[in-house]
């Protein structure tokens, strides 16, 4: 069991450029999630896939977030015209079913600084 | 509105003392309720979790959390603290089809 990877742990960008992160989840898990969470905060759900099969999106995720899982397996975040409020750490996690009561494993996050 | 609420920002308990991290949550049926454990540059690590059954529910390191349905209450415990038990904490609960965090308690364990 090699957990939950994300790539990059760290991205450094400027304003208005564009980032993609990638999560690996472990390997028979089908529900994928990303949450963010800023300094502070707890970490606050952004959207999930069960499968290839995105099944919802918070209000927090604007237009300029998309996220992808097109083969079911390892998934994307993508951030358009980045903005400095979009700093904060870019959490990725899966669980083997979707069921309220499985917990789901995080890998260690992509720290997003917008400069 | 949040479903699990951690009214301490942060919890300072001796090392060797009993240490109580407390959480409270939303009623919504039958609650699902997780803790999980967060140490600098590290990711969240899950603790332990309440489905239903015993109201004592025994975790990782030592933890465990007591369920307590007429307080809406689901506090973490630990009978005698390690300096290493210093991280911040994260209760949540399970809602449709995702769990939902609170904001967090900062555990520091002094030696």
């Amino acid at each position: 069991d090699t957990g939950v990877s994300q790539d990059p742990r760290h991205k450094i960008t400027k304003r208005g450029q564009n980032v993609t992160f990638r999560c690996d989840p472990i390997s028979e898990h089908n529900r994928l999630y990303w949450y963010r969470q800023t300094l502070g905060q707890g970490p606050e759900f952004l959207t999930y896939f069960q499968n290839e099969a995105q099944l919802e999106k918070s209000r927090l995720l604007s237009d300029r977030f998309s996220a992808e899982r097109p083969k079911g397996s390892f998934s994307t975040l993508e951030i358009q015209r980045t903005e400095q409020g979009d700093s904060a750490m870019y959490l990725c996690a899966s669980s083997q079913d979707g069921r309220r009561n499985t917990e789901a494993f995080f890998g260690q996050g992509t720290r997003l600084t917008v400069v | 509105a949040q479903s699990v609420a951690q009214p301490e920002d942060q919890v300072n308990v001796a090392e060797g003392n009993p240490l109580t991290v407390k959480c409270t949550y939303s009623v919504s049926g039958n609650p699902y309720l997780f803790w999980y454990v967060q140490y600098p540059n590290r990711g969240l690590q899950f603790l332990l979790k309440y489905i239903t059954g015993d109201n004592l529910v025994k975790g990782s390191y030592g933890f465990e959390a007591e369920f307590n349905k007429s307080q809406t209450s689901f506090h973490l415990k630990k009978p005698s603290a390690l300096v290493s038990d210093s991280a911040l904490y994260f209760c949540a609960q399970g809602k449709d089809d995702k769990i939902i965090f609170g904001k967090g308690t900062r555990l520091h364990i002094l030696p």
